[in-house]
């Protein structure tokens, strides 16, 4: 059974510094991998998709990186800033698109 | 504006009243999801479908029916509600069952 971890749970940085968010995942059978953003009470918010066949995806400031065969993938935002604050989650995406989610990193970013 | 979009955004009802919770995409996907979130275990997949009338369980099925009549709409139905499906739940739709996901905002339910 694919099971998925972020670690860690929660983080705060001052602004401007870069941020790390980790994930892994236990089944490296997987399809893609989708990083999400989540605010307090609001939807997700898709923020990369990487798929299976690829290292690494990039949009504007964010980065995120993809080693299926140690089961990892990493989310750099680079230059944080307030407005950054919120739970960011990954979900890796299995060959029937079921999503399974880590339960979330928390950040904050201080001004 | 492609968008996924659910009603309502926040419900109360009383256990056993059934209910049904709505979701509409604009971008002519085949596959949509049902998931819900709940403290300290995540998010979950209730059902999904691959397309209009074929539709499938997810991990947690129990006490929840899907229809797909048409491509756009994917509503989840509650027959008879009870207190443990008080949950945050959200709609998803993605164009092929492997590629990028997008999520409506969300429904609120609360089961008194």
């Amino acid at each position: 059974k694919q099971e998925v971890t972020q670690i860690p749970a929660a983080l705060s940085v001052p602004e401007g510094e870069n941020l790390v968010l980790n994930c892994s995942f236990t089944d490296s059978a997987i399809y893609n991998l989708q990083w999400f953003r989540q605010d307090p009470g609001k939807g997700l918010t898709s923020l990369l998709l990487i798929q299976s066949s690829q290292r690494e995806q990039t949009s504007g400031r964010l980065n995120a990186s993809l080693d299926k065969s140690s089961g990892r993938s990493t989310l750099y935002i680079a230059a944080s800033q307030p407005g950054d604050s919120a739970t960011y989650l990954c979900a890796v995406i299995d060959s029937w698109g079921k999503l399974q989610f880590g339960a979330g990193t928390q950040v904050v970013v201080t001004p | 504006e492609a968008q996924v979009t659910q009603n309502p955004r926040y419900l109360i009802t009383v256990t056993g009243k059934k209910l049904t919770v709505t979701c509409s995409q604009n971008m002519n996907h085949e596959y949509m999801s049902w998931y819900r979130q709940d403290p300290g275990l995540g998010l979950r997949q209730i059902y999904y479908s691959m397309n209009v009338e074929v539709t499938d369980k997810g991990d947690v099925p129990e006490g929840y029916k899907v229809s797909r009549k048409e491509k756009r709409n994917f509503p989840l139905i509650l027959e008879s509600p009870s207190p443990n499906q008080t949950s945050l739940y959200f709609c998803a739709s993605s164009s092929n069952r492997n590629t990028e996901a997008f999520f409506g905002q969300g429904t609120r339910l609360t089961v008194v």
